[in-house]
């Protein structure tokens, strides 16, 4: 079945402790990007990818980092959580090329930093 | 930078009544893209618009990309209670490389 998987679902963790969100996608997306989701505000991009080794800023790419060393992962690292990225997190991967065109969404991951 | 802002934040109808949300671009868009995401679930792509002007239906839902392609619309008729859920728009700039989602409308449908 066509899906990106995010792990974990729900994470609670304290200031200052390093995390990792896992997303992977088997679909052979070339594009890959993470998403915040905060009440009123939408889905903001943090950070995306077009290709394996190629990552970008997005809108709100402070106190996050990236990495995509292979095609079918691209994981979120905060070095440090702070309170304020309490929030819903959501990877997604296109099926456009290298482009960010009909995203595919994981579950998502309920973060709150404590 | 480029913003996309949606109207109306929430909205509650009663099933069977009519409901639009309406999508508006700070810069041109090359596309627009609509999706849905159901309470507790994730967003879901619903359709994509390219040409100006362009009219797109499913089933009972209708998508307008604006002429000027700095706006969008999406009717939904004659609600049922599986519409309930956020809809977002999200429009993707003319280098093809930023796709900027909206605010969302928040969709309540009573029986």
């Amino acid at each position: 079945e066509a899906q990106v998987t995010q792990n974990p679902r729900y994470l609670i963790t304290v200031t200052g402790k390093k995390l990792t969100v896992t997303c992977s996608q088997n679909m052979n997306h070339e594009y890959m990007s993470w998403y915040r989701q905060d009440p009123g505000l939408g889905l903001r991009q943090i950070y995306y990818s077009m290709n394996v080794e190629v990552t970008d800023k997005g809108d709100v790419p402070e106190g996050y980092k990236v990495s995509r060393k292979e095609k079918r992962n691209f994981p979120l690292i905060l070095e440090s959580p702070s309170p304020n990225q309490t929030s819903l997190y959501f990877c997604a991967s296109s099926s456009g090329g290298g482009f960010p065109e009909k995203l595919f969404f994981g579950s998502g991951t309920q973060l709150s930093v404590l | 930078g480029q913003q996309v802002m949606q109207i109306p934040q929430y909205q509650h109808v009663q099933e069977g009544e009519d409901f639009t949300t309406y999508c508006n671009s700070s810069t041109t868009l090359s596309n627009i893209q609509w999706y849905k995401q159901r309470p507790g679930g994730h967003p879901v792509f619903l359709i994509q618009l390219v040409k100006s002007g362009e009219v797109k239906k499913q089933k009972r839902l209708t998508f307008q990309f604006g002429e000027a392609k700095k706006n969008s619309s999406l009717h939904i008729t004659a609600t049922q209670t599986t519409d309930v859920g956020t809809y977002f728009c999200a429009g993707m700039n003319t280098g093809f490389q930023k796709l900027v989602f909206g605010t969302g409308t928040r969709l309540l449908v009573s029986p």
